[in-house]
């Protein structure tokens, strides 16, 4: 079955970077976008970018530019979500969901299952 | 690119309709017919209810219906049920950027 498998919790220092894995089966890894998205605690959803696993082009929300760096591994059906310079409000849970359509805009239909990243000194 | 608003909350007792708006700009909902609606009950990731404006994906159930108008999208729930409570968002294409709305968390009363 199709699913998207992400990496453990996470606590890092402020200033610290952070890699965030999503590990896809059950599909062509090349013929989805993939999402990042991140939710902080008790608050709403937020897009962080995307990227296109065949290419590895990437696209980020301008509040991450210079800060974030999206990256795929197309033999092991990987992406990757880095964050650096991190700061007490990036304390949230960060999802990888895969998108479909040319640049996922078709909707998100397939999520994973949440990495909870903890920023704190 | 400024988040899509919702009302904070809308409430319903079951069998009725709850309908719930998302306002954008021609930059993201009014500009492309590439809105999508999620549900997130507690704990749990998001799922997608319709996207396209108005398309559900295979084993979400036919009250859940989406629709657009200028730079405003609607969900509508018919025949409310107790596993409806949950927290929905709407999300927009924004030409190469997507946006999410603030959430709407719904109520069965």
């Amino acid at each position: 079955q199709v699913q998207l498998v992400q990496s453990g919790a996470e606590v890092k220092k402020p200033g610290a970077s952070v890699k965030v894995s999503c590990k896809a089966s059950g599909y062509t890894f090349t013929s989805y976008y993939m999402h990042w998205v991140r939710q902080a605690p008790g608050q709403g959803l937020e897009w962080m970018g995307i990227i296109n696993p065949s290419g590895g082009s990437t696209s980020y929300a301008q509040k991450f530019q210079g800060r974030v760096t999206m990256t795929r591994d197309t033999s092991t059906s990987t992406v990757y979500m880095e964050l650096s310079s991190l700061r007490s409000e990036d304390t949230a849970v960060y999802y990888c969901a895969r998108g479909s359509g040319w640049y996922g805009r078709r909707g998100m239909d397939v999520w994973g299952q949440g990495t909870t990243v903890t920023v704190s000194s | 690119q400024s988040a899509l608003t919702q009302p904070p909350s809308a409430s319903g007792s079951p069998g009725q309709s709850v309908t719930i708006s998302c306002t954008g700009t021609s930059s993201d909902v009014g500009g492309y017919n590439y809105v999508s609606w999620y549900q997130q009950h507690p704990g749990k990731a998001p799922k997608l209810m319709i996207y396209e404006v108005s398309k559900r994906p295979s084993g979400v159930p036919d009250r859940f219906s989406g629709s657009k108008s200028g730079n405003t999208a609607s969900l509508t729930v018919s025949g409310l049920q107790a596993e409806d409570e949950a927290d929905y968002y709407c999300s927009s294409y924004a030409g190469s950027n997507n946006v999410f709305g603030t959430g709407t968390k719904v109520t069965v009363l």
